[in-house]
């Protein structure tokens, strides 16, 4: 079972920052938190990953809370080619073994 | 370098008849994962697989689907006497170790009629 807890949807337009909330108050101190999204009709990509401290690539930013107990994922510009479902996903010792959840439905308008 | 391939891409199968889905990971790649997505759903664990063995099936179900990985060629997933209720997308993941980042593959979606 998922224990990862995120807004069913969200819309944002395009070029402005997108922030997108989890939850996951029952995190353990080995668990990583994965970010994966899912283009329509595609598999899923990875985004981006972190256990502690904070996380920057080129795709996003992870904004870990100090009590890990939450992360935002964030865009800095969404652009239209950003809507796709986001998941996130705790992985105990970066194993991999993944469950996902319902993810976030995030739709960019231009 | 190739990223995950999986083909058939669309499978279609009358109920009762056997689908072969096939995963080629990414080069290197040792380890082997298939997730099922019905329709407006998000994706479910089925089984993880190194080469020759299986690590965890915990999300295959009990009859009827079964999963490979010999030491050559590529995962199989096989579901055999299909029924309309297997009709979804089928994901196959690949990574170079047990750990961190899985890359996907685009998908069989298999048609049960």
């Amino acid at each position: 079972d998922a224990k990862t807890t995120q807004p069913n949807s969200m819309e944002s337009n395009e070029e402005e920052p997108v922030h997108l909330p989890c939850n996951h108050s029952t995190i353990s101190g080995t668990d990583y938190i994965h970010w994966y999204r899912q283009l329509p009709s595609q598999g899923p990509e990875y985004v981006i990953h972190g256990l502690t401290s904070n996380v920057n690539n080129r795709m996003a930013s992870l904004a870990i809370a100090e009590d890990r107990k939450s992360s935002t994922l964030i865009l800095h510009r969404a652009t239209l080619r950003d809507a796709a479902v986001y998941y996130c996903i705790l992985i105990e010792n970066n194993n991999n073994d993944m469950r996902f959840g319902a993810g976030t439905r995030l739709t960019v308008k231009p | 370098n190739a990223g995950v391939m999986q083909n058939p891409r669309h499978l279609v199968r009358r109920r009762g008849q056997e689908a072969r889905l096939r995963c080629s990971p990414m080069k290197g790649h040792s380890h082997v994962y298939w997730y099922r997505q019905l329709p407006e759903e998000g994706l479910k664990f089925m089984v993880y697989l190194q080469k020759e063995n299986i690590i965890d099936e915990s999300g295959m179900p009990k009859e009827r689907f079964s999963a490979e990985f010999p030491k050559e060629g590529p995962s199989i997933l096989r579901i055999q006497q299909v029924v309309r209720g297997d009709s979804a997308a089928y994901f196959c993941a690949s990574s170079p170790i047990g750990q961190g980042e899985q890359y996907f593959g685009p998908g069989t979606r298999l048609t049960v009629t």
